[in-house]
């Protein structure tokens, strides 16, 4: 069976810092990979994914992610956190084997950014 | 495109009630439509997968007595929370796939509380 582990349930950073998030997925098949947004009360905002091709993806609002098939492995990151950029972040593997691509979500990461 | 709706966005009920949350696919025809639970702080559960004109599929551990999923057409999906009571309180997110995409477009999600 397919899991996400989001290593971190709380993340902490200064304003201009780097950002790591990190997600680690187990999968008998190469699956395709998500990062969502969520800002109170309201509902998915998608970062950003990853198919196939370049494993090196960029996103919206300046973040990217690697997928390291080596390492399981899907971290997001953001060279600079913006005040802006806090919020909770999942990430989500596709069950390619389902047949309806159902996702399996991470726990989140709640990114705060200190002035 | 791939806008995804719900109504409404807040309900409150009785206990004892019931109530309907609709999901719409809004520029596409949503083959699969999919709804989740999300309690404070913690991350998406999928409650059930529904095809088009077919019976919903339910995760492990939820009432399908209770959560009653229907998906009459392309564009639209209903749960109806039978008799709820507070504990059904939650942030209820559809999503919505279309036949020749394996990606999931969300709704901004519907808040339930039960009193």
């Amino acid at each position: 069976a397919q899991s996400v582990t989001q290593l971190g349930s709380h993340v902490s950073v200064s304003e201009g810092a780097l950002v790591l998030l990190r997600c680690n997925y187990s999968s008998s098949v190469p699956p395709y990979l998500f990062w969502y947004v969520q800002y109170p009360n309201q509902g998915l905002q998608l970062l950003l994914k990853y198919t196939t091709g370049a494993t090196l993806v960029k996103g919206i609002n300046g973040f990217e992610a690697e997928f390291k098939k080596s390492e399981t492995s899907f971290h997001l990151t953001k060279p600079s956190a913006h005040m802006s950029d806090a919020a909770e972040y999942f990430c989500a593997v596709s069950d390619r084997t389902s047949g309806t691509y159902k996702y399996i979500f991470g726990t989140g990461t709640r990114l705060k950014v200190l002035a | 495109g791939a806008v995804v709706s719900q109504h409404p966005s807040r309900v409150i009920c009785k206990s004892g009630t019931s109530v309907k949350i609709e999901c719409r696919s809004l520029d596409f025809q949503a083959t699969t439509m999919f709804w989740y639970r999300q309690f404070p702080k913690q991350s998406l559960m999928l409650m059930a997968t529904s095809n088009e004109g077919s019976k919903a599929t339910y995760e492990q551990g939820v009432e399908k007595d209770k959560f009653l999923i229907n998906h009459a057409s392309l564009t639209l999906s209903t749960l109806t929370v039978t008799s709820a009571h507070p504990e059904d309180s939650s942030f209820y997110i559809c999503s919505a796939r279309g036949a020749a995409t394996y990606e999931q477009y969300f709704g901004p999600g519907t808040r339930l509380t039960v009193t």
